[in-house]
């Protein structure tokens, strides 16, 4: 069985400083997981995904998630909060097999403040 | 590539008709695609599993004969939402899968239904 954690419903934070948004997970398989961003009213965007390649994962527009498997994390990071990062962003989980279906987290809204 | 669309984006319908909305994989080919509905500031919820010439899986509580699946070929599905109620508005988004020993999904961009 899986199931994904997102552990803040809301983050706000001031433009330019750190992200964090932060995801834990359980699956009785290697799991795959991923970062989704939606803004509103709009589909859901990959920002990144670990498929047991390297634990830090890059993705795109400066965020990288890092999966450790002892404290079943995968907390997403960015440097410097900009404000188009406004959204709302999701944490995925999937196992490998070919039935998987992929579970949401319940969702995370960042705010910045200017 | 791995690009999915939906139309229409946005509908609104009269209490009691019937509303169809396509998710199309453009440029691969989807064996697995899948329905969700996101309730406002909600998380997706799956509604229904369809594979390509085969019957829909429904997630448990999801109304199959009010939700009818259609997953004719490699690349289009369709969800209809049959004698639709205010209490179905909703956005709808779907996702493909391409191949089957590759799990990660696309999706598309989403269709606001709003009934009256």
């Amino acid at each position: 069985a899986q199931s994904v954690t997102q552990l803040d419903s809301h983050v706000s934070v001031s433009e330019g400083t750190p992200v964090l948004l932060r995801c834990n997970y359980s699956s009785s398989y290697s799991p795959s997981l991923f970062w989704y961003v939606q803004h509103p009213n709009k589909g859901l965007q990959l920002l990144l995904k670990y498929t047991s390649a390297a634990t830090l994962v890059k993705g795109i527009n400066g965020f990288e998630a890092e999966f450790k498997k002892s404290e079943t994390s995968f907390h997403l990071t960015k440097p410097s909060a900009h404000m188009s990062d406004a959204a709302e962003y999701f944490c995925v989980v999937s196992d490998r097999s070919s039935a998987s279906k992929i579970i949401f987290g319940s969702g995370t809204r960042l705010s910045i403040r200017p | 590539g791995a690009v999915v669309s939906q139309h229409p984006s946005r509908v609104i319908c009269k209490s009691g008709t019937s509303v169809k909305i396509e998710c199309r994989s453009l440029d691969f080919q989807a064996t697995t695609m899948f329905w969700y509905r996101q309730f406002p500031k909600q998380s997706l919820m799956l509604m229904a599993t369809s594979n390509e010439g085969s019957k829909a899986t429904y997630e448990q509580g999801v109304e199959k004969d009010k939700f009818l699946i259609n997953h004719a070929s490699l690349t289009l599905s369709t969800l209809t939402v049959t004698s639709a109620h205010p209490e179905d508005s909703s956005f709808y988004i779907c996702s493909a899968r391409r191949g089957i020993s590759y799990n990660e999904q696309f999706f598309g961009p989403g269709t606001r239904l709003t009934v009256l």
